[in-house]
């Protein structure tokens, strides 16, 4: 089974600070996708990597930034944290963009 | 208007109904996806369809791409399919890469 995990399930920053979430995937898989979830707006796509180093943006790239130097991990990175981006990130990967995502346990982050 | 449209937005029912829950779109799509969240974050993909109609145990899947339509029915439904059901499709060419979430359903059913 194709496991996707995140390092933190819960998360509390303070404003201004950087934060990192990362996400794990055991499959080997091309394509890693970070989301966020709001209540009212749905799942919304931050940043998207299909290959080691290679990153596009999303939807919503403000204020994040992206990492992917190993195939199997891809991070987030808030470079400087504000509290409306207090939310849930979800971490997911695929094996093509055409193909199925897999979605990791989320992180909710709260930004005080 | 969101590109992909779900109704209801909550939905209570009782042990045993039978369930549906719907989503429209408004673009041309090459697949839908079904997913189920549970309490707690994590999701989980059910279906991917681009035509007609997938099955797995209780759960039906349909799609009418003229009508740019698509249904996830639950049969005898248990407390345990208590969830956030999300629909997501893919775009036909550009943007092909991701997925448009309509808002999700949350479904309760009471024993």
């Amino acid at each position: 089974d194709v496991k996707v995990t995140q390092s933190s399930r819960y998360l509390v920053k303070r404003t201004g600070e950087k934060v990192f979430l990362e996400c794990v995937q055991d499959m080997d898989h091309e394509n890693m996708f970070w989301y966020r979830q709001d209540p009212g707006l749905g799942l919304r796509l931050i940043y998207f990597s299909y290959d080691v180093k290679m990153k596009e943006k999303g939807d919503i790239p403000e204020g994040y930034s992206v990492s992917r130097e190993k195939k199997e991990r891809f991070s987030l990175i808030l470079e400087s944290a504000s509290t409306n981006q207090t939310s849930m990130y979800l971490c997911a990967s695929s094996y093509s963009p055409y193909n199925e995502q897999f979605f990791g346990p989320g992180t909710r982050l709260t930004v005080l | 208007k969101n590109e992909v449209e779900q109704s209801p937005q909550n939905l209570t029912a009782q042990e045993g109904e039978f369930i549906t829950i719907n989503c429209s779109y408004s673009v041309g799509i090459s697949a839908l996806h079904w997913l189920q969240q549970h309490p707690g974050g994590g999701i989980v993909s059910l279906f991917m369809l681009s035509s007609g109609k997938k099955k797995h145990g209780r759960l039906i899947a349909t799609i009418n791409i003229q009508e740019k339509h698509s249904s996830l029915h639950i049969t005898a439904s248990h407390p345990r399919d208590s969830a956030v059901y999300i629909c997501a499709v893919r775009g036909l060419i550009q943007g092909a890469q991701k997925l448009v979430f309509g808002q999700g359903t949350r479904l309760t059913i009471n024993p």
